[in-house]
């Protein structure tokens, strides 16, 4: 089974709905993120949590929320989608004494119309 | 805030010949961690390499090896033995405390049979 898993993996929306995307990791990692890549960039950081009681923004924040509803899971949510949130989501988990290593879920296409 | 610059968009290879990608960064810092990811068309980012800059020898991994440069902050990727399932975006990656994961812009591999 995969360290960490993503839903869905491709989800098509409409410009204005509400949707969540979640992230779930059996890595036993305290730090979790949330990365956005658009075609032909690296990935840019939305949130980050480095434990259940703390959240942080990142570079690209506005227009996203997110919640750490355990250790092991971390949601980003799209309060009103519009179309230039199309991108590639992914999640990712690091363990502060594994040399800051990140490791990544398959990640989510989302398509918004 | 740091940055980091891949200058070759595409690169290419042929199966069993060695290439080796750049990348170059900016930091002020001298306590962080490179990393070099690859994407292949599954989109999933695979960890291929890290190094810690206080270690002054070179990261290696079966194919992949790295030439650190620490006062040139240059920090390149050399794949010897070119396979086809190379084939991928490969993203060169800056972490320090106090600072996210930072990514360069990728550079796209293509291993010709």
């Amino acid at each position: 089974d995969a360290d960490v898993t993503q839903t869905p993996r491709n989800r098509i929306t409409k410009t204005g709905k509400r949707i969540m995307l979640e992230c779930s990791q059996t890595k036993g990692h305290d730090r979790m993120y949330w990365y956005r890549q658009d075609p032909g960039l690296g990935l840019r950081l939305i949130y980050y949590s480095f434990d259940v009681k703390d959240i942080n923004k990142g570079e690209i924040s506005d227009g996203y929320s997110v919640s750490r509803q355990a250790q092991a899971k971390f949601s980003l949510s799209l309060e009103s989608a519009i179309p230039n949130q199309t991108a590639l989501y992914f999640c990712a988990t690091s363990d502060p004494s594994g040399f800051e290593t990140q490791y990544f879920g398959p990640g989510t296409r989302l398509l918004v119309l | 805030a740091q940055t980091v610059t891949q200058s070759q968009p595409e690169m290419s290879v042929q199966e069993a010949e060695t290439v080796t990608l750049s990348c170059t960064y900016d930091t002020s810092e001298s306590d962080y961690y490179l990393f070099w990811y690859k994407q292949p068309p599954s989109r999933q980012m695979i960890l291929v390499i890290r190094q810690e800059a206080y270690k002054q020898q070179n990261a290696t991994e079966n194919r992949f090896s790295v030439n650190f440069q620490k006062a040139a902050k240059s920090f390149s990727l050399k794949i010897s033995d070119s396979q086809l399932g190379d084939a991928a975006m490969y993203f060169c990656a800056y972490y320090n405390a106090g600072n996210m994961l930072t990514f360069g812009g990728g550079t796209r591999l293509m291993v010709k049979p």
